[in-house]
């Protein structure tokens, strides 16, 4: 991902549905890939991440997929919970350079019970 | 808590100030990233330190500087404030090998 000046693209659910979180990134070279969660007011919480030699990993109630051919990542949140409701980001850390992660410009999740 | 701590958690000041935040890294981690996050918008990569040395700059003013120090804590000294430099200031810390950052619950300025 890159980081851009844009207000952020918002997703509303129903508690207990899936959440489907969609990123895209822009660096061919990005080898690993990360989502965090942020809460009001606190910093970015790691979630889950997947190396580039990965299609799919799966955590606690999230799945990661990711498509290399079209440079896309979804964060999949089983079940979602009013806990759930934060901002989103997804993240692709190229590791040929300075190891730098580059960050989406998010997505606002908002759970609705 | 993460493990990243940054002072203060609130500040305010004038137009024309100058401040500085400071980061103490999770211990072990030498690399120290500071991010800028203004109002409702995405992450902006400032400057990473590694072990004390510069290793990458982004979209960093040159208004603002930082530093590591010995005990690897950073500082991001920001001056000649506008009011447009409000924002959440992020620190994050890593291993400096492959794995994902820890941030710290950030520096919200406010510039009046």
């Amino acid at each position: 991902g890159e980081s851009v000046g844009l207000h952020l693209p918002t997703l509303s659910v129903q508690e207990g549905d899936n959440s489907i979180i969609n990123c895209a990134y822009s660096n061919s070279a990005s080898d690993y890939f990360i989502w965090y969660k942020q809460e009001s007011g606190k910093g970015p919480q790691f979630i889950i991440d997947i190396r580039s030699n990965m299609d799919k990993r799966q955590g606690q109630r999230v799945t990661v997929l990711l498509n290399k051919t079209v440079k896309h990542l979804s964060l999949q949140i089983a079940a979602t919970q009013p806990g759930d409701s934060a901002v989103y980001f997804c993240a692709d850390l190229d590791q040929t350079g300075a190891n730098n992660l580059f960050f989406g410009t998010g997505t606002r999740l908002t759970v609705i019970p | 808590d993460s493990g990243v701590t940054q002072t203060p958690k609130h500040l305010i000041t004038a137009t024309g100030q100058r401040v500085t935040l400071r980061c103490s890294p999770r211990s072990g981690d030498l690399s120290v990233y500071w991010y800028q996050q203004s109002l409702d918008q995405g992450l902006q990569f400032l400057i990473q330190y590694y072990n004390g040395e510069e290793r990458a700059k982004g979209n960093i003013l040159e208004r603002f500087s930082a530093q590591q120090f010995p005990d690897l804590h950073s500082e991001l000294n920001l001056s000649s404030l506008e009011l447009g430099d409000s924002a959440l200031y992020f620190c994050a810390s890593s291993a400096g090998t492959e794995n994902g950052y820890t941030f710290g619950s950030g520096t919200r300025l406010t510039v009046v």
